[in-house]
């Protein structure tokens, strides 16, 4: 079956500081993967996707994620993190049925 | 409507009461999804539909948990008999293809 772990539960950075939360998932062949970001006391939203393509994938807020198929891997980058981006993060690969396989999600705290 | 809209925004429920959710997908979007978080952790699929049909149900457990899509009404999601470990957030999500999905604010449920 497949999986998906993220392995930093809690991350804590300082505003300006350059951000990378890792995310490897199990299944060898194609895959669809994203990454939802939850603010607090808000909904899940898209952040970005990787379908096919350019394995680099921009998305919005100035986040970015790198698809690399050798390592399984599709890890959320920001060049210079704010405040604002304080949230939960997750990453997900879609299942055989559309179905999201999550993974346990990253607690991002930015300090001002 | 532009959004995932569900309710109620909060459920409480004595053990062994009955719970029923509600989803209204984003109008046009074939495609909706039930997801469980018990205590900020993962995510767990329970149930997809594409229109009125099943399309995915391996997530649900059988005995207490039922799902339908009726056209004209927002999906419901209902827990027969509720015990402790019901409690969690229960969040729907829409899908025009399969593709991206779009989440509701969810419902959160707990059992006393």
């Amino acid at each position: 079956a497949q999986s998906v772990s993220q392995h930093n539960h809690h991350v804590i950075l300082s505003e300006a500081a350059s951000l990378e939360l890792g995310c490897n998932y199990s299944y060898g062949g194609t895959v669809n993967l994203f990454w939802y970001v939850q603010y607090p006391g808000q909904h899940l939203q898209l952040l970005l996707k990787y379908f096919s393509g350019d394995p680099l994938v921009k998305g919005i807020k100035g986040f970015e994620a790198e698809f690399i198929k050798s390592k399984f891997s599709f890890n959320l980058r920001k060049p210079s993190v704010q405040w604002s981006d304080t949230a939960e993060y997750f990453c997900a690969v879609r299942g055989s049925n559309y179905q999201l396989i999550w993974g346990a999600g990253t607690k991002l705290i930015i300090k001002p | 409507g532009e959004e995932v809209a569900q309710t109620p925004k909060h459920l409480v429920r004595g053990e062994g009461q009955k719970a029923k959710l509600y989803c209204a997908p984003i109008k046009g979007h074939s495609y909706v999804f039930w997801y469980q978080q018990v205590l900020k952790n993962e995510f767990k699929f329970l149930i997809s539909f594409q229109n009125e049909n099943v399309f995915d149900e391996t997530g649900m457990p059988k005995e207490r948990f039922s799902a339908k899509c009726l056209p004209n009404s927002p999906c419901s999601l209902e827990i027969q008999a509720t015990k402790l470990e019901d409690s969690a957030v229960y969040f729907c999500a829409s899908s025009h293809r399969g593709d991206e999905q779009y989440f509701g604010p969810g419902t959160r449920l707990t059992v006393t």
